[in-house]
Order: C-alpha cells, then sequence, then structure tokens
C-alpha cells in the first residue's frame, strides 16, 4: 500500500539550532514529495516540493529537504530554527492510482516546538 | 488576491441535518479536493475534481457528496451528518498534474452532535 510516515509526533529544540523533520514514503513508480506547515487556525501553506532532479530542495522560510531514494525518505532541514517556525509539518506524496487521475497522502503530521 | 474561500468557517449541527460546505477558488485552476483533518491521522482526501462535472472518490467518501457544477465551486455535502462526521475539513484546488502545489482554504470546523 502506499503511505507515508512521520515517525515522530513532536520534535523539540532550542532557537538557533538545526532542526530536522523526518518523512518516510512507500509508492509505486516516481514519488511526488511535498512539504506543507500548518500554524494554528490556518489552512495549510506550501514549503517545498521535490520532482526530479536535485536531490537537495530550497524552499519557504529558509526550509530545504533531502531527497534520499534508496531510503524513500524525504526530511525537512533547517539549519537555524526560530521560534515562528514552531508550528504543525506535513509531508505528502503524489501518487497515481491504478483508476485513473491521481491523489495526494499525507502524513499524520509533525508539531515542531521551537523554544526560545 | 487568489485563494480560497470556505464557508462556514464554524458550525454545529445535530444528526441527521443535511448541510452544505462551500469551497470557492479565484484562480481558475482545473482540480479541487476536500480533506478531512483528524489528530494523529493527518490529512484524509474525500473527493476530488479534476474538472467541471469530473469527480472521484478519494480514501474516505462515506457519508459525503460532492459536485462541480462550475469550475471555481465545489460544495461539499453531508446528507445525513453523524458524530464520527465531526472533523476539520480543509477545501484545496491547483491548476493541473502531477507536480503542482495545491493551495488551501482556511478550514472549517464541523461538530455533529
Amino acid at each position: 500500500a502506499q503511505s507515508v510516515a512521520q515517525p515522530e509526533d513532536q520534535v523539540n529544540v532550542a532557537e538557533g539550532n538545526p532542526l530536522t523533520v523526518k518523512c518516510t514514503y512507500s509508492v509505486s513508480g516516481n514519488p511526488y514529495l511535498f512539504w506543507y506547515v500548518q500554524y494554528p487556525n490556518r489552512g495549510l501553506q506550501f514549503l517545498l516540493k521535490y520532482i526530479t532532479g536535485d536531490n537537495l530542495v530550497k524552499g519557504s522560510y529558509g526550509f530545504e529537504a533531502e531527497f534520499n531514494k534508496s531510503q524513500t525518505s524525504f526530511h525537512l532541514k533547517k539549519p537555524s530554527a526560530l521560534v515562528s517556525d514552531s508550528a504543525l509539518y506535513f509531508c505528502a506524496v503524489r501518487v497515481v492510482p491504478n483508476t485513473g487521475g491521481f491523489k495526494t497522502i499525507f502524513g499524520a503530521g509533525t508539531r515542531l516546538f521551537v523554544k526560545a | 488576491e487568489a485563494q480560497v474561500t470556505q464557508n462556514p468557517r464554524y458550525l454545529i449541527t445535530v444528526t441527521g441535518k443535511k448541510l452544505t460546505v462551500t469551497c470557492s477558488q479565484n484562480m481558475n485552476h482545473e482540480y479541487m479536493s476536500w480533506y478531512r483533518q483528524d489528530p494523529g491521522l493527518g490529512l484524509r482526501q474525500i473527493y476530488y475534481s479534476m474538472n467541471v462535472e469530473v469527480t472521484d472518490k478519494g480514501d474516505v467518501p462515506e457519508g459525503y457528496k460532492v459536485s462541480r457544477k462550475e469550475k471555481r465551486n465545489f460544495p461539499l455535502i453531508l446528507e445525513s451528518p453523524s458524530p464520527n462526521q465531526t472533523s476539520l475539513y480543509f477545501c484545496a484546488s491547483w491548476t493541473s498534474g502531477y507536480t503542482d502545489t495545491q493551495y488551501f482554504g482556511p478550514g472549517t470546523r464541523l461538530t455533529v452532535l
């Protein structure tokens, strides 16, 4: 079955330290991978995506993600965390069902707390 | 301003009373989708639409209906709501293709008593 896993419900990091939010996936065919962020009482906002090409993808607000095909991972990273980065982060993969069309599968989400 | 709007933002209703949550986008996007968000489960796709009059089921379509009569609108209909449909609902839209980014509405928090 095609799936996305975010193994950590919560990540705690001190401001100024690097952060990593983990994501692994299981899909058939080429994966199209996305990271979204959700702030309280808001909808999801796009951060970055991997389609093809360079394994290191740079996105909004200083975030980047590394695609690793052999480990089927797409971890989100930031060199220096800010308190304002505290939010709920979702990894997602776009898949193509056998019935045609396509759909997006989201992970369960990881809550990031950045402490001042 | 490019946006996806949803109404209402908050709704408390009772079991069995039909309701509709509206979704509208002003970006001329072909694709639209409805998700529900539940703690520990992330977002699960309910229905999506690839264009006017073209819809398909997502992962959790039971108890929901949709229609796409106009490109900009994609209402979600609960004919007979039940308490297990209490959730946070998001509408999203995007242009086309497998690689495009989705734009999300602000969410509708639904409580079914």
